[in-house]
C-alpha cells in the first residue's frame, strides 16, 4: 500500500519556466512533510519541508504548498533551471523527528524532471 | 570533509553469499540509517541507529544485519543473499534523528544472481 503517490514518473519543463512536481499521501497521521532532489549517482539530498499548520512554504526558487483537505503537495520551481533535471521525492512523516528516537519517513516512487534549455 | 561515502559502489553476487556493506560518516552524527530502493518503489528503510552500540529493525530488516560498533560506521550485512534483495543501498546520516536532517551516501548497486 503506496502512502505517498507520486503519480507522474517523469516531467519535462522549457527552461525559465514552472516546474509543479505533485504529491499525494493517503495516511491521515502525517503531519510533515518533505521533498528531496536525486541527482544520478548520489544520494539524496534535502529540498524543502513544511509543517501541516502551515499551507505554503517558500526557499529561493522552491515553494512547496500543502492542501490539507486533499491530501495533496505540490512543489513549485520558478524559474526552472538546467541544474534542477533529478529526479524529486516526496516524503512524508507523522512528526518532525528529532526528539531521541526515529521518526519514520515514508517515501514516494520520484518524479524526474528534466529541464530543457 | 567527505560527508557519507560508502564501499564498495558496485557489487555482484550469487545466492547464497555473504557481503557487508560499508558506511562511513565523518560528521559526528548519533544517527545512521540503512535504506535499499527497489525499481516503482520509494526508499524503505531496513535498520537505524541512535547511537554507537545501538541498532533497531526499520521497515523492511528481514535478510539484513547491522553493527555499529563505531560511532562513524555502520556495517550492513547479507548472510545469505536471495535475488530479492538486488537493489540499490543508500545509507544516511543525521545529527538529530529530524527527518529533514538527513545527510545520504551515494548508494552501492547490489545485484544477486
Amino acid at each position: 500500500d503506496q502512502q505517498v503517490k507520486q503519480n507522474s514518473p517523469s516531467l519535462s519543463v522549457q527552461e525559465g519556466r514552472i516546474s509543479i512536481l505533485n504529491c499525494d499521501y493517503t495516511n491521515s497521521m502525517f503531519d510533515y512533510f518533505l521533498w528531496y532532489k536525486k541527482y544520478p549517482a548520489e544520494g539524496p539530498t534535502f529540498l524543502i519541508s513544511i509543517s501541516s499548520i502551515k499551507d505554503k512554504n517558500e526557499d529561493g526558487r522552491f515553494t512547496v504548498f500543502l492542501n490539507k483537505s486533499a491530501k495533496h503537495l505540490s512543489l513549485h520551481i520558478v524559474p526552472s533551471q538546467p541544474g534542477d533535471s533529478a529526479v524529486y521525492f516526496c516524503a512524508a512523516s507523522a512528526g518532525a523527528g528529532g526528539s531521541g528516537g526515529y521518526q519514520k519517513v515514508t517515501f514516494g516512487t520520484g518524479t524526474k524532471l528534466q529541464v530543457i534549455p | 570533509n567527505a560527508g557519507v561515502t560508502q564501499t564498495p559502489k558496485f557489487r555482484v553476487l550469487k545466492t547464497g553469499q555473504s557481503m557487508t556493506l560499508l558506511c562511513a560518516q565523518d560528521m559526528n552524527h548519533e544517527y545512521m540509517y540503512w535504506y535499499r530502493q527497489d525499481p516503482g518503489m520509494g526508499l524503505r528503510l531496513i535498520h537505524y541507529s541512535v547511537g554507537e552500540g545501538t541498532t533497531a529493525k526499520g521497515e523492511v530488516p528481514d535478510g539484513y544485519n547491522v553493527s555499529r560498533l563505531k560511532k562513524q560506521n555502520f556495517l550492513l550485512g547479507l548472510e545469505s543473499a536471495a535475488p530479492s534483495q538486488t537493489s540499490v543501498y543508500f545509507c544516511a546520516s543525521s545529527p538529530t534523528g529530524s527527518t529533514d536532517t538527513q545527510y545520504f551516501g551515494p548508494g552501492t548497486r547490489l545485484t544477486v544472481l
